[in-house]
């Protein structure tokens, strides 16, 4: 079966400074991996995905993921931390059993950008 | 945003009460998808169709139904609420070709719904 793990429930960082949201995947497959966000009181919008092509793959709004297969994990990084960048962020892992591409979703990180 | 739309956007309604909430979508997609989110759960799925007619359960379908008559819309079925049934709902559409590995979800604005 598929799972991710988010492995910090809240981050915390200061405006300009580097982010680093981690996650660990389980699969028997080559996953597909997505990172979403969503801003308070908001739907969610997709980040990235990883579907096995490069493995450093680049999102909206400078946000990269590397896909480390060694380590099982698929971590959320940018450069500088914006305020506006305050918001939860999911790591998804797309289902291979059965049909209908399901997702599993993972506990979320809700990530706080200060002064 | 994919063309999703939700409605209501927010409901409060009491324990025992049936509830119906609509998904409508605009770019003729064949899947769909109904999502419930609760803190510390991330968001997990109760029920998805892959067409008219077409549906199936999720992980967490106990006390939801579902219809799809058309392409458009995806209805969601609370027949008698619950308050462990409030929740944000949201509701997705798959992009994509069929067998393309690299096929996305896109979510709907979310209907936040209390059941008193």
């Amino acid at each position: 079966a598929q799972s991710v793990t988010q492995l910090d429930s809240h981050v915390s960082v200061s405006e300009g400074t580097p982010v680093l949201l981690r996650c660990n995947y389980s699969s028997s497959y080559s996953p597909s991996l997505f990172w979403y966000v969503q801003h308070p009181n908001k739907g969610l919008q997709l980040l990235l995905k990883y579907t096995s092509a490069a493995t450093l793959v680049k999102g909206i709004n400078g946000f990269e993921a590397e896909f480390k297969k060694s380590e099982t994990s698929f971590h959320l990084t940018k450069p500088s931390a914006h305020m506006s960048d305050a918001a939860e962020y999911f790591c998804v892992v797309r289902r291979v059993t059965g049909g209908g591409n399901k997702l599993t979703f993972g506990t979320g990180t809700q990530l706080k950008v200060e002064l | 945003d994919a063309g999703i739309t939700q409605s209501p956007r927010h409901k409060v309604t009491e324990t025992g009460t049936p509830v119906t909430l609509r998904c409508h979508q605009t770019e003729n997609h064949r899947y769909m998808y109904w999502y419930r989110q609760d803190p510390g759960h991330g968001l997990r799925l109760i029920h998805y169709s892959y067409g008219v007619k077409d549906t199936d359960k999720g992980e967490v379908s106990d006390g939801y139904s579902v219809s799809r008559s058309k392409t458009e819309d995806f209805l969601l079925t609370l027949e008698s609420a619950t308050s462990s049934q409030t929740s944000v709902y949201f509701c997705a559409i798959k992009s994509g070709l069929a067998g393309d590995s690299s096929d996305t979800q896109y979510f709907g604005p979310g209907t936040r719904l209390t059941v008193l």
